[in-house]
């Protein structure tokens, strides 16, 4: 069982739809963070919460855009996507940034389909 | 730059013991991480190492020479059940974490 929560596990969605990917902890954690895995490949980090503000955003195109509500939700826009945007999108919490040995929870992940 | 590697797959036998090497070249350093990533699934995490020596955890261990850029990873009574990509990630200066790209580990019965 994971302690991060993601829905919905998979999503199938065309160029044109505008859907959102939900990120859920409960463990105190004071930063989230978006990441992207394709096949046979490591995550690749998206973007960075700490303390519910925007800390990285890895130079991620406009078409995706996060959202904090508070500090146990991480959300994720999706608009007009490519299809080159499918792969497995792991959301991940940690105790906190920029303290070594907080190892990074991570969720089991939105599989991702754009058509 | 900053780099990882590890070995792309390796093979071994149930009951036995494997070791994954990692070495790495980043810009500071502020502790490795081992996770384990089943296909399909998300990466849970295994072990954390920022001082030098050998950390054990079960039948995993995990050691660091922060000298020689290096840690491995060792799985001793190999079960069917972990085989896996298995991931070395290191926190830079920045508290960033880079990845290595994995290592696949098939276990034969």
């Amino acid at each position: 069982d994971t302690e991060v929560t993601q829905t919905p596990k998979h999503l199938v969605m065309g160029m044109t739809n505008k859907k959102s990917l939900k990120c859920e902890q409960h463990m105190g954690h004071r930063a989230m963070y978006w990441y992207k895995q394709k096949a046979k490949k490591p995550p690749e980090l998206m973007f960075v919460y700490s303390y519910e503000k925007l800390s990285i955003n890895e130079s991620v195109p406009s078409r995706f855009s996060p959202e904090c509500p508070n500090s146990s939700l991480l959300n994720l826009h999706l608009h007009a996507l490519q299809p080159e945007d499918s792969a497995l999108y792991l959301c991940a919490s940690s105790q906190d940034l920029g303290t070594g040995g907080s190892p990074l929870h991570f969720g089991n992940g939105t599989r991702l389909t754009v058509t | 730059g900053q780099n990882i590697d590890q070995p792309t797959e390796m093979t071994a036998t149930e009951g036995a013991i494997v070791q994954i090497n990692c070495t790495y070249q980043t810009s500071g350093f502020n502790g490795l991480f081992w996770y384990q990533q089943h296909a399909g699934e998300a990466p849970t995490f295994l072990s954390y190492n920022v001082l030098d020596g050998l950390e054990e955890k079960g039948r995993f261990s995990s050691f660091l020479s922060r000298s020689k850029g290096y840690s491995y990873l060792l799985l001793k009574e190999l079960q069917m059940k972990d085989s896996a990509s298995y991931l070395c990630a290191v926190m830079d200066s920045n508290y960033q974490l880079i990845w290595g790209a994995g290592t696949k580990l098939i276990i034969k019965p």
